[in-house]
Order: C-alpha cells, then sequence, then structure tokens
C-alpha cells in the first residue's frame, strides 16, 4: 500500500480538463510543500511535470498545473490532449521518511 | 543532456545479493542527489534512497538496515546493494537524479528506463 493515494484512472475528452488528486497525511503533503508529479508513458521513463507543488520545470506545457489544499495535492490537465494519455504519480517529501510515492493515475484519453 | 542507464543482474535467488549500478552520461555528479526507486508489480514507487556526489547518503528507514548506496564520481556511477533478497525485492529499480529546485527542495528530474529484478529459486 503507498504512503500517498491516487485515484487508479481518470478520463477525459480532448479539449477537457481534468484532475488528479493526491491525497497524503500530515507527515508529507500537508506538512511539506513539496510535492512533485511526474509523467510516464509505457516503456519510458518518469517526466517531472510539477515541483514544489506547482512550479513547471523548462519545457513543460502551461496545460500542467499544480496545487494543494491541506493532505491533498492536485494535478491539472487543461486543454486534453491525445499525447498527454499516460500515467501520472505524485510524490511528497516526507521528513525522517524521505520520500513518499503514490500508485500512480492511468490517464485516458476518449 | 544527462543519460542515466542502469545495469545488473535481471534475476536473482532468494538470500542473494541484488546489486545495480547507474552509469550517467552526459553530465557530471556534482551538487546533485543521485536516487535508487523501486516498483514492484502492479504497486507503487518506492523510494530506497539516495547520496550525494560528496558520497553522503540517506535512506528509506524500511530498508535503512539492508541497503547501501555508494558513487565513484571517476566512473560517472552510483551503486546499490540490498543483500538476503526474498521474492519481496521483486521489482522495477529506476535510478533518478534528484535536483534542488528554487527553494522547492529536491525533485526527480532525470530517470533511467528501469530494470526488472526477479528474485526467484
Amino acid at each position: 500500500q503507498s504512503a500517498l493515494t491516487q485515484p487508479a484512472s481518470v478520463s477525459g475528452s480532448p479539449g477537457q480538463s481534468i484532475t488528479i488528486s493526491c491525497t497524503g497525511s500530515s507527515s508529507d503533503v500537508g506538512n511539506y510543500n513539496l510535492v512533485s508529479w511526474y509523467q510516464q508513458h509505457p516503456g519510458k521513463a518518469p517526466k517531472l511535470m510539477i515541483y514544489g507543488g506547482s512550479k513547471r520545470p523548462s519545457g513543460v506545457s502551461d496545460r500542467f498545473s499544480g496545487s494543494k489544499s491541506g493532505n491533498t495535492a492536485s494535478l491539472t490537465i487543461s486543454g486534453l490532449q491525445a499525447e498527454d494519455e499516460a500515467d501520472y504519480f505524485c510524490c511528497s517529501y516526507a521528513g525522517a521518511s524521505g520520500y513518499v510515492f503514490a500508485a500512480g493515475t492511468k490517464v485516458t484519453v476518449l | 543532456q544527462v543519460q542515466l542507464q542502469e545495469s545488473g543482474p535481471g534475476l536473482l535467488k532468494p538470500s542473494e545479493t541484488l546489486s545495480l549500478t547507474c552509469t550517467v552520461s552526459g553530465g557530471s555528479l556534482s551538487r546533485s542527489y543521485w536516487s535508487w526507486i523501486r516498483q514492484p508489480p502492479g504497486k507503487g514507487l518506492e523510494w530506497i534512497g539516495y547520496i550525494y556526489y560528496t558520497g553522503g547518503a540517506s535512506y528509506n528507514p524500511s530498508l535503512k538496515s539492508r541497503v547501501t548506496i555508494s558513487v565513484d564520481t571517476s566512473k560517472n556511477q552510483f551503486s546499490l546493494k540490498l543483500p538476503s533478497v526474498t521474492a519481496a525485492d521483486t521489482a522495477v529499480y529506476y535510478c533518478a537524479r534528484a535536483s534542488y529546485y528554487d527553494s522547492s527542495g529536491y525533485s526527480f528530474d532525470c530517470w533511467g528506463q528501469g530494470t526488472l529484478v526477479t528474485v526467484s529459486s
């Protein structure tokens, strides 16, 4: 069982917006503004999409945005495109426990 | 562009030692943490630990008693050793770079493709 919880799957039509939640606890997500999000296409290495809860690395589309409320972080993909179909997983710094991950969410573009 | 590549045996017997190496190309090991992360089949990712290029390491408390991560800057490599493996250690093992991003701590911004290690008698 992963330390962080995400829905197993989320789907949307092209052009729509979807939001993926990442629920942790006061020991990780709730205590640190250090959530990162990763995109992984099948057979490929994960790619950093969001760091520090809401910041995008250079080169990542502004259609991807992150936020946090309490113990739950969220990743929103706006203007959904076929290329966004992938697995997405969140990660949080957790102090003495290091880093904790979620199992991931499969995003399907209908 | 920095690239990471894991290497090591893909099949181990119970009680053997898992040894993996990550070779970093296109850049140096300087000013970053170098990590090992694993994903058992059908389960989520688990951070194993990381090491700074100068040699200081931090480990997941749940694995700390078994894990050793080391770095060899002369070869641009870092390694993972996990002794006495069991079936529970079967997973895809990733190496990754953790970089510091403007007051937002460290994030894993460069990953290897991953290597499947199966523990079976």
